[in-house]
């Protein structure tokens, strides 16, 4: 049984337009929510946070908005870059524990 | 160096032998997470420790998997009796104190179990 889910494995956008990843968690005991990027034969690299206590985290081109009620996360990126083409996973952190818990990932290809 | 950094960045083993993998975190850093990633999955957490001792082993899949951090800086994960499930990528992190809203992760370990 997941507890953060990404149901989009891909997604494709084209240069200069927005992406719009998402993000279903199950587990209302997470209190912060995380964004990372992921390029081949690199480890995760940090993008974005968001603390369950708010519902939106703004930072230049990356936007997360959190929907507790939906437990539902989503990444926003505008304008996309072709330099964003990665693999972007959604973490959420029991706070007891600091462990992350990750989704399977969303690979975003921006086209030029 | 400024990262996390493994050695090694790749381990080819055959089943049934032992392996080390090496962590060293960002200087200064108190916590250190291993985390280990299958294809086509997310990282899944093993261990977290804070300073030398485990904080957190739950993620840890049987008693053939074994962390140390000895000095509260590099940590090795050990794992025995290898099987060919355990073949991944390894990654490790780590993170400045014992609420870390972020952690900072290395390149990993691919482990190939033959």
């Amino acid at each position: 049984d997941q507890q953060v889910k990404q149901n989009s494995p891909s997604l494709s956008v084209q240069e200069g337009r927005i992406s719009i990843l998402n993000c279903d968690y199950t587990n209302s005991m997470f209190d912060y929510f995380l964004w990372y990027k992921k390029y081949p034969a690199e480890g995760p690299t940090f993008l974005i946070s968001i603390s369950s206590i708010k519902d939106k985290n703004e930072d230049g081109r990356f936007t997360v908005f959190l929907n507790k009620s939906a437990k539902h996360l989503s990444l926003h990126i505008v304008p996309s870059q072709p330099g964003d083409s990665a693999v972007y996973f959604c973490a959420a952190r029991m706070g007891a524990t600091n462990k992350l818990i990750f989704g399977t990932g969303t690979l975003l290809a921006v086209q030029p | 160096g400024a990262g996390v950094s493994q050695t090694p960045s790749n381990k080819v083993t055959e089943k049934g032998k032992y392996v080390e993998l090496r962590c060293d975190p960002i200087s200064g850093h108190t916590a250190l997470y291993w985390y280990r990633q299958s294809l086509g999955q997310g990282p899944e957490f093993l261990i977290y420790f804070q300073g030398t001792g485990a904080a957190d082993d739950s993620g840890l899949p049987n008693d053939r998997f074994f962390a140390v951090r000895p000095e509260g800086s590099v940590s090795t994960l050990k794992i025995q009796r290898t099987e060919r499930g355990d073949s991944a990528v390894y990654l490790c992190a780590s993170g400045p104190g014992s609420s870390d809203n972020e952690q900072f992760f290395g390149p990993g370990t691919r482990l190939t179990v033959l």
